[in-house]
């Protein structure tokens, strides 16, 4: 298995592009969820997915997108980037949405925004 | 708001030494998991603990949850070079689904 994936690795973009951040998981994981990881803030929330077709939005989800069309990708949608979002995106899957279930995250995507 | 505190922030220690890095909360939590990263990796999972003063060894590592499930610690005994890395806290409480409260982290080097 490969577990979680993430492309790209590394991204540059200019204020006011659009892209996507792709994640995967072979896990038949019914929850997946993007964090993004800032230097002495910790990892933060973006938005979350119990199942396909079902998402909800996190802690900071403002900027961002999500779409779960099946249980295996839960792609991230930057909208129009900006500065402030220069950050490493992680994407994470559990079996379950619980809150004891253990969480697997991808390897990362690394995004400035200039 | 930030949640969970952990402390220090930073711990540099000499091999062979223990240390202890504290996640301190005024709020109860139904979980408590503590993760490790490396440097370009994504979080891996050490444990969970859920019962209030639950006590969990893994090797040299010793996970223990308050009895009040507001606080935990991570005591490492004889450090080594491979302990080096970002330790984080999350917690997570019954209802919120999947979606953990994380810590800002303890950064560990561990010096040959």
């Amino acid at each position: 298995n490969a577990g979680v994936t993430q492309t790209p690795k590394f991204q540059v973009l200019k204020t006011g592009q659009s892209m996507t951040l792709q994640c995967a998981q072979d896990m038949n994981h019914e929850y997946m969820s993007w964090y993004r990881q800032d230097p002495g803030m910790g990892l933060r929330l973006i938005h979350y997915s119990v199942g396909a077709g079902i998402t909800d939005q996190g802690e900071v989800p403002n900027g961002y997108n999500v779409s779960r069309s099946t249980t295996e990708d839960f792609p991230l949608r930057l909208l129009s980037a900006a500065p402030s979002q220069t950050s490493v995106y992680f994407c994470a899957s559990s079996y379950l949405a619980a809150f004891t279930d253990t969480q697997y995250f991808g390897p990362g995507t690394r995004l400035t925004v200039l | 708001t930030q949640l969970l505190e952990q402390s220090p922030q930073f711990l540099s220690i000499q091999e062979g030494e223990n240390l202890t890095v504290y996640c301190n909360s005024s709020s109860v939590f139904s979980s408590l998991q503590w993760y490790r990263q490396e440097p370009g990796e994504g979080p891996v999972l050490l444990v969970t603990v859920v019962t209030g003063g639950e006590v969990k060894k893994l090797k040299r590592l010793t996970f223990q949850f308050g009895d009040a499930r507001k606080d935990s610690s991570l005591h490492i005994t004889a450090a080594q070079p491979g302990d080096t890395g970002l330790y984080l806290c999350a917690g997570g409480r019954r209802g919120s689904q999947g979606n953990l409260i994380f810590g800002k982290g303890t950064k560990l080097s561990v010096k040959p």
